[in-house]
């Protein structure tokens, strides 16, 4: 089936550090990718997509690429803001139907 | 910009009781979608409508129902509220297969 498994958070880090959050999938096909965000007390916003292998998505100074070979879409940030603080969730699109499937999503702390 | 709307923001509600959720799109998309948020962030599909008149059943089976008369309104109703039900629950729109969802800020509901 198609799911999506995310790192368990939270996610701690102090400002400008280095950030990753994994992200691995199951598929069939070629799903596309997502990386949304969610602040504390609003809906989720898209942050980056990908929507073929070897595709990378970039926004905001983040960066993820669809690695077909190890099904991974890792997140990534060189030097994270205290406002980057959230809950982050990888998605994929089935092939078959145009439904977002989730990850649990990943809670990143950031301090100053 | 997405203008997706949700009301109530925080519903506190007895058990037994019947309430509607309302979400609103004033984008003109075909395809709007529920989610329901778990306490964890887990967020799992319950309804979801491609047009007027269309509503099918998500992945995760829930008590609630939908209903599509207007292409811009795409309120969730429970006939009969109880404290499994309380979550948070959140509306998205999207207007092509290959555009992103556009979320609401969700309605927290706490059943007493």
């Amino acid at each position: 089936g198609n799911s999506v498994t995310q790192m368990e958070g939270p996610v701690t880090l102090s400002e400008e550090a280095f950030l990753t959050i994994n992200c691995t999938y199951t598929a069939t096909g070629y799903p596309s990718l997502f990386w949304y965000v969610q602040y504390p007390g609003e809906g989720l916003q898209l942050l980056l997509k990908a929507t073929k292998a070897d595709d990378k998505g970039s926004n905001k100074g983040f960066e993820a690429t669809y690695r077909k070979e190890t099904t991974s879409f890792h997140l990534e940030k060189g030097s994270v803001q205290v406002s980057d603080s959230a809950v982050y969730f990888c998605a994929l699109r089935r092939v078959d139907t145009d439904k977002l499937i989730f990850g649990t999503g990943t809670r990143l702390q950031v301090f100053p | 910009e997405a203008d997706i709307y949700q009301t109530p923001r925080y519903l506190v509600i007895g058990t037994g009781k019947k309430i509607t959720l309302e979400c609103s799109q004033t984008m003109g998309h075909d395809k709007m979608y529920w989610y329901q948020q778990d306490p964890g962030m887990e967020l799992h599909l319950i309804h979801y409508s491609y047009g007027v008149n269309s509503t099918e059943k998500g992945d995760l089976s829930s008590e609630s129902t939908v209903s599509r008369i207007r292409t811009e309104h795409f309120p969730l109703t429970l006939e009969s509220a109880r404290p499994s039900h309380t979550s948070q629950y959140l509306c998205a729109s999207r207007d092509r297969e290959d555009s992103p969802l556009h979320f609401g800020n969700g309605t927290r509901l706490t059943v007493t």
